[in-house]
């Protein structure tokens, strides 16, 4: 059984702080690790897809790097606002299939 | 249009019903997926359709029965389901596996009586 955990499971900050989440994976026959940000009562909405060791990808404020030899990859936030409050989910294939593992969140509330 | 649609929203059953969920894309994606999600838990996956063709099915009991009509198109079949079945049943899709981002639906909410 694949175990993708996620910390913190939840996270309240100021306004304009920024932060960083944490998604821990098996580190052996990686393939790809996705993260996905999901507000109460919307599709769960895509933010990377990550494949290679030593990547990092940036959307606006929202950035992700991926270790795939130690078997982890962080999300930060740059002074986040109260529209980043959602859940962020990490996702996580081995071997190739077309299986994602998906983590358990880590649940923000950012607060004015 | 990177929309994927979901109908319907809500649905309430009881245990003999027979009813079905349904999925529809139009980005030309060729692999769709069925997923559970429980309260409080990240999704589980129940089913992946390449090209159409049932590619995984996680071991998922008969009285769930999915169906790809066409490449746009994804159902799936409800029978004889129990309470525990209660859950929010997303749909995505993406272009051709895994290493591609998936596009979710908005779900739907199901409660079995």
């Amino acid at each position: 059984i694949l175990n993708v955990e996620q910390s913190p499971q939840s996270l309240h900050v100021q306004e304009g702080d920024s932060t960083n989440f944490t998604c821990s994976f098996p580190s052996s026959n990686f393939y790809a690790l996705h993260w996905y940000r999901w507000e109460t009562a919307k599709s769960p909405e895509a933010l990377f897809v990550m494949t290679l060791n030593g990547d990092e990808k940036k959307k606006g404020r929202i950035s992700a790097t991926l270790n795939t030899k130690e078997g982890y990859s962080y999300l930060y936030i740059k002074g986040s606002q109260p529209e980043d409050s959602a859940t962020y989910l990490c996702a996580f294939n081995t071997g190739g299939g077309n299986k994602l593992t998906f983590g358990t969140g880590t649940q923000l509330k950012v607060e004015l | 249009d990177t929309e994927v649609t979901q109908t319907p929203k809500h649905l309430v059953m009881g245990m003999t019903n027979k009813k079905s969920l349904k999925c529809e894309q139009h980005m030309g994606h060729r692999a769709m997926y069925w997923y559970k999600q429980k309260a409080k838990k990240p999704p589980e996956l129940m089913f992946v359709y390449s090209y159409e063709k049932l590619s995984i099915n996680e071991s998922v009991p008969s009285r769930f029965s999915p169906e790809c009509p066409n490449s746009s198109l994804l159902n799936l079949h409800l029978h004889a389901l129990q309470p525990e079945d209660s859950a929010l049943y997303l749909c995505a899709s993406s272009q051709r596996g895994v290493q591609e981002t998936q596009y979710f639906g908005p779900g739907t909410r199901l409660l079995v009586l």
